[in-house]
Protein backbone atom coordinates (compact mmCIF):
# COMPACT_ATOMS: atom_id res chain seq x y z
CA UNK A 1 0.00 0.00 0.00
CA UNK A 2 1.37 3.02 -1.01
CA UNK A 3 1.72 5.94 2.06
CA UNK A 4 0.07 8.76 0.07
CA UNK A 5 -2.70 7.60 -2.31
CA UNK A 6 -5.06 9.73 -4.94
CA UNK A 7 -6.17 9.08 -7.93
CA UNK A 8 -4.48 10.22 -11.01
CA UNK A 9 -7.15 11.39 -13.12
CA UNK A 10 -7.44 13.23 -15.35
CA UNK A 11 -10.58 14.50 -13.48
CA UNK A 12 -12.68 16.77 -16.10
CA UNK A 13 -14.94 19.48 -14.73
CA UNK A 14 -16.88 21.89 -16.37
CA UNK A 15 -16.03 25.49 -15.71
CA UNK A 16 -18.06 26.66 -13.16
CA UNK A 17 -18.40 23.43 -11.57
CA UNK A 18 -17.03 21.99 -8.29
CA UNK A 19 -13.99 20.09 -8.25
CA UNK A 20 -13.51 17.38 -5.74
CA UNK A 21 -9.78 15.72 -5.78
CA UNK A 22 -9.11 13.15 -2.97
CA UNK A 23 -6.26 11.40 -0.92
CA UNK A 24 -6.23 8.95 1.46
CA UNK A 25 -2.90 7.89 3.54
CA UNK A 26 -1.31 5.16 5.61
CA UNK A 27 -0.50 6.42 8.71
CA UNK A 28 -3.13 7.38 11.16
CA UNK A 29 -0.76 9.59 13.08
CA UNK A 30 0.21 12.09 10.62
CA UNK A 31 -0.29 15.88 11.88
CA UNK A 32 -0.36 17.67 8.85
CA UNK A 33 -2.03 17.86 5.69
CA UNK A 34 -0.77 19.82 2.61
CA UNK A 35 -2.38 20.21 -1.33
CA UNK A 36 -0.02 21.74 -3.96
CA UNK A 37 -0.63 22.59 -7.32
CA UNK A 38 1.73 22.10 -10.04
CA UNK A 39 1.23 24.11 -13.27
CA UNK A 40 2.89 21.96 -16.36
CA UNK A 41 6.51 22.38 -16.73
CA UNK A 42 6.47 24.19 -13.41
CA UNK A 43 7.85 23.57 -9.38
CA UNK A 44 4.50 22.98 -7.39
CA UNK A 45 3.27 25.25 -5.00
CA UNK A 46 1.46 25.38 -1.81
CA UNK A 47 -2.46 26.21 -2.41
CA UNK A 48 -3.33 24.99 0.93
CA UNK A 49 -2.61 23.25 4.56
CA UNK A 50 -4.69 21.70 7.13
CA UNK A 51 -4.22 19.97 10.68
CA UNK A 52 -7.02 19.98 12.21
CA UNK A 53 -10.03 17.79 11.51
CA UNK A 54 -12.95 19.28 9.31
CA UNK A 55 -13.13 21.91 6.89
CA UNK A 56 -11.04 24.88 5.85
CA UNK A 57 -11.66 27.50 4.01
CA UNK A 58 -9.74 29.75 1.51
CA UNK A 59 -11.45 31.56 -1.29
CA UNK A 60 -12.39 29.44 -3.71
CA UNK A 61 -10.65 26.66 -2.38
CA UNK A 62 -11.73 24.07 1.08
CA UNK A 63 -9.86 21.71 2.46
CA UNK A 64 -11.51 18.77 4.08
CA UNK A 65 -9.35 16.57 6.80
CA UNK A 66 -10.81 13.68 8.68
CA UNK A 67 -8.21 11.41 10.41
CA UNK A 68 -10.34 8.83 11.60
CA UNK A 69 -11.19 7.88 8.20
CA UNK A 70 -7.87 8.39 7.22
CA UNK A 71 -8.65 10.90 4.12
CA UNK A 72 -7.63 14.37 3.20
CA UNK A 73 -10.02 15.90 -0.07
CA UNK A 74 -9.77 19.48 -2.06
CA UNK A 75 -12.90 21.20 -2.97
CA UNK A 76 -12.17 23.92 -5.93
CA UNK A 77 -15.57 25.88 -6.16
CA UNK A 78 -16.59 27.96 -9.31
CA UNK A 79 -13.85 25.75 -10.91
CA UNK A 80 -12.30 28.18 -14.22
CA UNK A 81 -9.99 26.66 -16.98
CA UNK A 82 -6.66 28.45 -15.12
CA UNK A 83 -7.41 25.98 -12.02
CA UNK A 84 -6.47 23.26 -14.89
CA UNK A 85 -3.58 21.47 -13.24
CA UNK A 86 -2.14 18.90 -11.39
CA UNK A 87 -2.73 18.87 -7.89
CA UNK A 88 -0.51 16.70 -5.29
CA UNK A 89 -1.87 16.25 -1.71
CA UNK A 90 1.30 15.88 1.01
CA UNK A 91 1.12 14.04 4.62
CA UNK A 92 3.49 15.23 7.02
CA UNK A 93 3.61 11.98 8.70
CA UNK A 94 5.45 12.64 12.18
CA UNK A 95 8.80 13.31 10.73
CA UNK A 96 10.39 16.61 9.31
CA UNK A 97 9.35 15.41 5.66
CA UNK A 98 6.54 15.31 3.40
CA UNK A 99 5.34 11.92 1.37
CA UNK A 100 3.61 13.20 -1.55
CA UNK A 101 1.01 11.62 -3.66
CA UNK A 102 1.40 10.98 -7.48
CA UNK A 103 -1.43 13.90 -8.30
CA UNK A 104 -4.22 14.22 -9.71
CA UNK A 105 -5.07 15.95 -13.16
CA UNK A 106 -7.94 18.30 -12.96
CA UNK A 107 -9.07 19.82 -16.39
CA UNK A 108 -11.66 22.22 -16.10
CA UNK A 109 -13.18 22.82 -19.96
CA UNK A 110 -14.99 26.09 -20.96
CA UNK B 1 11.70 38.69 -1.10
CA UNK B 2 13.56 36.06 -3.36
CA UNK B 3 12.51 32.08 -3.25
CA UNK B 4 14.64 29.60 -3.48
CA UNK B 5 16.51 29.53 -6.34
CA UNK B 6 18.07 26.19 -8.55
CA UNK B 7 21.11 26.46 -11.28
CA UNK B 8 20.95 25.05 -14.33
CA UNK B 9 17.61 25.20 -15.23
CA UNK B 10 18.23 22.91 -17.75
CA UNK B 11 21.43 20.37 -18.16
CA UNK B 12 22.05 17.81 -21.10
CA UNK B 13 24.63 15.81 -20.45
CA UNK B 14 26.42 12.43 -21.69
CA UNK B 15 26.31 9.52 -19.87
CA UNK B 16 29.56 8.88 -17.62
CA UNK B 17 29.80 12.47 -17.19
CA UNK B 18 29.85 14.11 -13.62
CA UNK B 19 26.70 16.83 -13.10
CA UNK B 20 26.27 19.12 -10.08
CA UNK B 21 22.73 21.26 -9.41
CA UNK B 22 22.59 23.88 -7.34
CA UNK B 23 19.94 25.23 -4.87
CA UNK B 24 19.96 28.68 -2.64
CA UNK B 25 17.15 27.96 -0.41
CA UNK B 26 15.43 30.91 1.44
CA UNK B 27 17.43 33.13 3.60
CA UNK B 28 16.29 32.19 7.12
CA UNK B 29 15.01 28.61 6.71
CA UNK B 30 16.72 26.35 8.16
CA UNK B 31 15.56 22.65 6.21
CA UNK B 32 16.34 22.04 2.39
CA UNK B 33 14.73 19.09 0.62
CA UNK B 34 16.22 17.84 -2.92
CA UNK B 35 13.52 16.26 -4.59
CA UNK B 36 13.43 13.91 -8.18
CA UNK B 37 10.42 14.41 -10.06
CA UNK B 38 9.29 11.84 -13.48
CA UNK B 39 6.29 10.87 -14.91
CA UNK B 40 6.57 6.92 -13.78
CA UNK B 41 7.29 7.81 -9.78
CA UNK B 42 6.05 11.31 -9.24
CA UNK B 43 8.05 13.39 -6.39
CA UNK B 44 10.41 11.50 -4.64
CA UNK B 45 12.27 12.82 -1.65
CA UNK B 46 16.04 12.25 -2.15
CA UNK B 47 17.77 13.80 0.84
CA UNK B 48 17.50 16.98 3.39
CA UNK B 49 19.02 18.70 5.74
CA UNK B 50 18.45 20.79 8.56
CA UNK B 51 21.00 23.58 10.00
CA UNK B 52 23.03 22.18 7.40
CA UNK B 53 23.70 18.72 8.50
CA UNK B 54 22.10 15.43 6.38
CA UNK B 55 19.13 14.11 8.34
CA UNK B 56 17.79 11.87 5.86
CA UNK B 57 19.53 10.04 3.12
CA UNK B 58 17.31 7.30 2.40
CA UNK B 59 15.80 8.36 -0.84
CA UNK B 60 19.37 8.79 -2.50
CA UNK B 61 18.96 6.44 -5.15
CA UNK B 62 22.88 4.99 -5.33
CA UNK B 63 26.03 6.00 -4.32
CA UNK B 64 26.17 7.74 -7.37
CA UNK B 65 24.22 10.66 -5.65
CA UNK B 66 25.88 12.62 -3.41
CA UNK B 67 24.53 15.86 -1.30
CA UNK B 68 26.18 19.06 0.60
CA UNK B 69 25.18 21.70 2.12
CA UNK B 70 28.21 23.65 3.36
CA UNK B 71 26.20 26.69 4.52
CA UNK B 72 22.82 27.72 4.96
CA UNK B 73 22.71 29.53 1.63
CA UNK B 74 24.21 27.01 -0.90
CA UNK B 75 23.80 23.29 -1.31
CA UNK B 76 24.82 20.60 -4.20
CA UNK B 77 23.43 17.67 -5.18
CA UNK B 78 25.97 15.83 -7.57
CA UNK B 79 25.75 12.45 -9.82
CA UNK B 80 29.02 10.88 -10.94
CA UNK B 81 28.61 9.24 -13.19
CA UNK B 82 25.47 9.95 -14.49
CA UNK B 83 23.24 7.62 -16.53
CA UNK B 84 20.02 7.89 -18.86
CA UNK B 85 17.76 6.91 -16.36
CA UNK B 86 18.98 9.52 -14.00
CA UNK B 87 16.83 11.78 -16.68
CA UNK B 88 14.11 13.66 -14.55
CA UNK B 89 13.35 17.27 -13.36
CA UNK B 90 15.45 17.77 -9.89
CA UNK B 91 13.50 20.16 -7.37
CA UNK B 92 14.92 21.92 -4.03
CA UNK B 93 12.76 23.13 -1.83
CA UNK B 94 13.56 24.87 1.90
CA UNK B 95 11.10 25.29 4.96
CA UNK B 96 11.85 26.52 8.54
CA UNK B 97 9.86 24.79 11.10
CA UNK B 98 8.56 26.80 14.24
CA UNK B 99 8.17 24.76 17.23
CA UNK B 100 6.22 22.49 15.18
CA UNK B 101 6.06 19.74 12.09
CA UNK B 102 7.21 20.57 9.18
CA UNK B 103 6.25 24.03 7.62
CA UNK B 104 5.08 24.91 4.05
CA UNK B 105 7.91 23.91 1.70
CA UNK B 106 9.01 26.21 -0.93
CA UNK B 107 10.52 24.73 -4.61
CA UNK B 108 12.51 26.21 -6.68
CA UNK B 109 11.47 26.38 -10.27
CA UNK B 110 13.31 23.15 -10.85
CA UNK B 111 16.86 21.67 -13.13
CA UNK B 112 15.32 19.31 -15.87
CA UNK B 113 18.18 16.78 -16.25
CA UNK B 114 18.76 15.01 -19.64
CA UNK B 115 21.08 12.52 -19.92
CA UNK B 116 21.91 11.09 -23.22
Amino acid sequence: QKEVEQNSGPLSVPEGAIASLNCTYSDRGSQSFFWYRQYSGKSPELIMSIYSNGDKEDGRFTAQLNKASQYVSLLIRDSQPSDSATYLCAVNMNTDKLIFGTGTRLQVFP
Amino acid sequence: DAGVIQSPRHEVTEMGQEVTLRCKPISGHDYLFWYRQTMMRGLELLIYFNNNVPIDDSGMPEDRFSAKMPNASFSTLKIQPSEPRDSAVYFCASSTTSGGPTDTQYFGPGTRLTVL
